[in-house]
This record gives C-alpha cells, structure tokens and sequence, in this order.
C-alpha cells in the first residue's frame, strides 16, 4: 500500500516563481516529516524536516507546511533558481523510511 | 572524509548469477539502509539495520538478504537475481532512524 502520496510527478516553474510540492499521508503514527533533493546521478540528500508539533518550518528559500489534522505536508520553493532543478522527494518516518513516488522540478531560466 | 561507499558501482549480471553489492561507511552510524530506486516508484527500503545483528525487512525485502557482522559494513545480496531486480540500488545510513540520512553514490544493477 502507498503509504505516501506525492504531488505533481513534475512541475515546471520560471526563474523567480514559487515551486510548490505537495504529500499527504495516511498512517497518524509517523512522527518526522523530511524532504530530500536528488540531483541526477546522485543519491538523495536531506533538503529540511519537520515534526508534527510544528505547523511551518522555513529554512532559507525552503519552507515546509505541515497540516496534521488534513495529513498532508508541502515543500515551498521561494524564488526558485535553475540549480533547484531536480527530483524532490516526501518521506514519512517510523522507524522506517517511507519515501513519495518523487517531483521532477525543472526551473526554466 | 565522511563518506558512504558502495561497490560495485555499474554491474550487468544474468539470472540466477548470486551477487553482492557492498556498503561501507566511516561515520560510525547505527543506522543502515538500503533503498531500490525505480521510476514513478520513487525509493523504496528494502532492508534496514538499527545496530550490529539487528536488521528488518523493509517494504520490499522479497529477493534480498542482508547481513550486519560489523558497524561499519552492510551487504546486500541477491541469492538469486530476476530481471524484475533490475533496479539503482542506495545504500544510506544514520545515526538513528530518525537522524539525517546520508546515501551512497547508488549502484546500477542489470539482470538479464
């Protein structure tokens, strides 16, 4: 079962604008929120994470909105740049790692 | 350097061939994983390991074994390789299942 479900599967965005991804989960136990970014070739690195007990957690151009009662989560790209273009994903965890079927995002200069 | 190796890199195999993709980290992590990477899939874990002798099945186990002798090292293998294992393969580890995640450079395996 997808215990993770991600949105769009690829999203193009012009220089300057905001890019935005979306997940939604179904089990209430995951505990921790995390976002990874893949560039191609390379394996997935931690971008931000959140906990359930906090609504919004912005780090630079990065923003994460967590809504726990709809159990869904966005990743927020301000001012998105060509070197942002890559594949995003979701992840829920418990224990274990549950990552979302992934977002291609291509930032066109 | 902190690194996460994995070998080997590329490998092109046949049916039934038994194999083994290594993992190696420096960073004295508890946590390992590995991960298949397929696409519109995204990653999905395969095997995870809390600690030296502790592992457990991920969301997709059937086919692999893991073994975990040594902190520092966590093979993956495959007894008995089917096309449908044809895969990028990552290993990742961690300080602890909640911690950041740091991935090998992946592994493209080919079953023919």
């Amino acid at each position: 079962q997808q215990q993770v479900k991600q949105s769009p599967q690829s999203l193009i965005v012009q220089k300057g604008g905001i890019s935005i991804i979306n997940c939604a989960y179904e089990n209430t136990a995951f505990d921790y929120f995390p976002w990874y970014q893949q560039f191609p070739g390379k394996g997935p690195a931690l971008l931000i994470a959140i906990r359930p007990d906090v609504s919004e957690k912005k780090e630079g151009r990065f923003t994460i909105s967590f809504n726990k009662s709809a159990k869904q989560f966005s990743l927020h790209i301000m001012d998105s740049q060509p070197g942002d273009s890559a594949t995003y994903f979701c992840a829920v965890i418990r224990r274990a790692l549950t990552f979302g079927s992934g977002t291609r995002l291509q930032v066109q200069p | 350097e902190a690194q996460v190796t994995q070998n080997p890199r590329y490998l092109i195999t046949v049916t039934g061939k038994k194999l083994t993709v290594t993992c190696s980290q420096n960073m004295n992590h508890e946590y390992m994983s590995w991960y298949r990477q397929d696409p519109g899939l995204g990653l999905r874990q395969i095997y995870y390991s809390m600690n030296v002798e502790v592992t457990d099945k991920g969301d997709v186990p059937e086919g692999y074994k893991v073994s975990r002798k040594e902190k520092r090292n966590f093979p993956l293998i495959l007894e008995s390789p089917s096309p449908n294992q044809t895969s990028l393969y990552f290993c990742a580890t961690a300080l602890g299942s909640y911690n950041e995640q740091f991935f090998g450079p992946g592994t493209r395996l080919t079953v023919l």
